[in-house]
């Protein structure tokens, strides 16, 4: 679940398109999965959930996906928007409450 | 209810001296866990704690980092004689006792920590 001194890939979008995040979680025990916003000089910020036992979950404007199969999880934004540039961050956690998180991915929306 | 607090939220400290970072956790939350940041860099899993207990400390250095949440007062995360590698981010996350359908981590804004 951890990633050591890795750079953070980067996704450029153009305002109003629609973005798709990727992230592989590492534990076929996790059960629940969130991903959170993380804006420049702030700390990540909850955006979407989903337990193991769904494979779609949706909000306002943001969809995750969950592929237990192989163990990966998307986010897609609709409509993206400025305020959406940020880092975005997938955590899996396990059944001792034990959150880990991947790499992260770089969101930058050009208007 | 106020979110998880963290303090200082920029400390500067000379090498070979000690930091101490707070952590306060939500109110009736008593699982804290710590994580570091470099810049342009992705979260890094460093200790996860309850009241008075250390669960996971597979993240933390062998040497010079501790961590310690006592029954009274916030979460510590202390690293002694520091060096310039030392210099991130740190970020406190609380989530509650109880293990609920959706139990998530609330994020503290973080210290930022820089060796001189």
């Amino acid at each position: 679940g951890e990633n050591v001194g890795l750079h953070l890939p980067t996704l450029s979008v153009q305002e109003g398109d629609n973005s798709i995040i990727n992230c592989a979680y590492s534990n076929s025990a996790s059960d629940y999965f969130i991903w959170y916003k993380q804006e420049s000089g702030k700390g990540p910020q909850f955006i979407i959930d989903i337990r193991s036992n769904m494979d779609k979950r949706q909000g306002q404007r943001v969809t995750v996906l969950l592929n237990k199969t192989v163990k990966h999880l998307s986010l897609q934004i609709a409509a993206t928007q400025p305020g959406d540039s940020a880092v975005y961050f997938c955590a899996e956690i396990l059944a001792g409450n034990q959150f880990y998180f991947g790499t992260g991915t770089s969101l930058t929306v050009i208007p | 209810n106020a979110g998880v607090m963290q303090n200082p939220r920029h400390l500067v400290r000379r090498r070979g001296q000690e930091a101490r970072l707070r952590c306060s956790p939500m109110k009736g939350h008593s699982h804290v866990y710590w994580y570091r940041q470099l810049p342009e860099e992705g979260l890094k899993f460093m200790v996860y704690l309850q009241k008075e207990n250390i669960i996971d400390e597979s993240g933390m250095p062998k040497e010079r980092f501790s961590a310690e949440f006592p029954k009274e007062g916030p979460s510590i995360l202390r690293i002694q004689q520091v060096v310039r590698g030392d210099s991130a981010a740190y970020f406190c996350a609380s989530s509650p006792r109880v293990r609920g359908a959706n139990t998530e981590a609330f994020f503290g804004q973080g210290t930022r920590l820089t060796v001189v």
